[in-house]
């Protein structure tokens, strides 16, 4: 039972414009949700995060928005650069009692930023 | 500087031969997980431990073993190892229970023939 899901394994946008990545969730008791960023023979890196009480947060480039209602998290990266080509992981977690800490990840998109 | 280190970084083994990847933080993090990367599936997570001598099963820790005999130390242990387990693993630490201070180590490519 896939939890978290992305949908499409890959994406490729020109260099400047805008990238979209999509991440949807089926547990509803998720209230915190982070997108990793991995390049090859690297270990996965913390890229930003929002919790449930919000449905944006921005962070330079760096935008991820929240839908509750249609349990759906999206990360816009605007503008895009080559240096952004990686696979993205989009994670959830549920924090309070009895929350052991995991994170649920989905299954990646590859992102190639074509210059 | 912050890290968490794996050992081996790459490993070719035969099917049964026991193996034990090694994991270490500097960061004296209470939270340690193990996690394993396949095609189409993302990140699963093995074990985790909240703290020294307290592990628990993850999503999938059919096959593996751990131990959190130290605050720092985390070590994965394959008794008897299966083609299935061909994997990347990553051992993860973090300090607290939100993902955004987890610290990812470099990766383990394992490879059981």
């Amino acid at each position: 039972d896939q939890q978290v899901k992305q949908n499409s394994p890959s994406l490729s946008v020109q260099e400047g414009r805008i990238s979209i990545l999509n991440c949807d969730y089926t547990n509803s008791m998720f209230d915190y949700f982070l997108w990793y960023k991995k390049y090859p023979a690297e270990g996965p890196t913390f890229l930003i995060s929002i919790s449930s009480i919000k449905d944006k947060n921005e962070d330079g480039r760096f935008t991820v928005f929240l839908n509750k209602s249609a349990k759906h998290l999206s990360l816009h990266i605007v503008p895009s650069q080559p240096g952004d080509s990686a696979v993205y992981f989009c994670a959830a977690s549920r924090y309070g009692s009895g929350n052991t800490g995991k994170l649920i990840f989905g299954q990646g998109t590859t992102l190639q930023v074509k210059p | 500087e912050a890290q968490v280190t794996q050992n081996p970084r790459y490993l070719i083994t035969v099917t049964g031969k026991k193996l034990t990847v090694t994991c270490s933080q500097n960061m004296n993090h209470e939270y340690m997980s193990w996690y394993r990367q396949d095609p189409g599936l993302g990140l699963r997570q093995i074990y985790y431990s909240m703290n020294v001598e307290v592990t628990d099963k993850g999503d999938v820790p059919e096959g593996y073993k751990v131990s959190r005999k130290e605050k720092r130390n985390f070590p994965l242990i394959l008794e008897s190892p299966s083609p299935n387990q061909t994997s990347l693993y990553f051992c993860a630490s973090r300090t607290d229970s939100h993902g955004n201070t987890i610290y990812f180590g470099e990766g383990s490519w394992l490879t059981v023939v």
